[in-house]
């Protein structure tokens, strides 16, 4: 079974406008963290956004939000005035503990265009 | 923020030559070091997670003998693609981790052509 799901394989935004990037996720663990990731065509992996389970408030930076619905176990990411330079694949991560060590397992990943 | 580099960032070999990759966090001691393999439009997925000073732990379906991963200090691991097939041909992304924290942070990757 899918562990993090990224429903949305492409999204189009305006210039200017924000826009929201789903993210799902599956775990049985009390505790465990949330992550944003961007690659954009260079291909690097850049840290955006996180959230721990144990947070009572979203998580921001900057341009970045993320909505944490804990019932409905959706972690989705807000980026608001899109630029130009925010077109690429975005990745939705969680950290799992397992055996002692904290590994990320990775959404598909959605790929953002954003349009002047 | 934290930094890690990756070197080399492109490599072709010829089939059956072992490649090395290096993977440096460079302005913090990372505990524990993560490695990737990325296929063209897919996810990353998680190889092997290692530890400084101990053997790293493959996740399942991944070759130990032919994916060497060696993390001899804290700021250093590396990946060493053995006996390598046009199949190994992929982008191979490092992450790094400092103690107690929760955020992996990515070195550039590096992009590996066998011909």
């Amino acid at each position: 079974a899918q562990k993090i799901t990224q429903t949305q394989p492409g999204m189009f935004v305006q210039e200017k406008e924000a826009v929201t990037l789903d993210c799902t996720y599956d775990t049985s663990d009390p505790s465990y963290g949330l992550f944003w990731y961007k690659q954009p065509s260079s291909g690097e992996m850049i840290f955006l956004i996180y959230q721990g389970s144990y947070d009572q408030q979203n998580a921001t930076e900057g341009r970045y939000s993320l909505n944490f619905q804990k019932a409905r176990k959706s972690a989705n990411l807000v980026i608001s005035a899109s630029q130009l330079g925010d077109s690429a694949m975005y990745f939705c991560a969680m950290r799992e503990s397992a055996g002692g060590y904290n590994k990320l397992i990775f959404g598909a990943g959605t790929r953002l265009a954003v349009h002047p | 923020g934290a930094v890690v580099s990756q070197h080399p960032s492109w490599v072709i070999c010829k089939s059956g030559t072992s490649v090395k990759i290096e993977c440096r966090s460079l302005d913090f001691q990372a505990t524990t070091m993560f490695w990737y393999r990325q296929f063209p439009k897919q996810s990353l997925m998680l190889m092997a997670t290692s530890n400084e000073g101990s053997k790293a732990t493959y996740e399942q379906g991944v070759e130990k003998d032919k994916f060497l991963i060696n993390h001899a200090s804290l700021t250093l691991s590396t990946l060493t693609v053995t006996s390598a097939h046009p199949e190994d041909s992929s982008f191979y992304i490092c992450s790094a981790r400092g103690p107690g924290a929760d955020t992996q942070y990515f070195g550039p990757g590096t992009r590996l052509t066998v011909l």
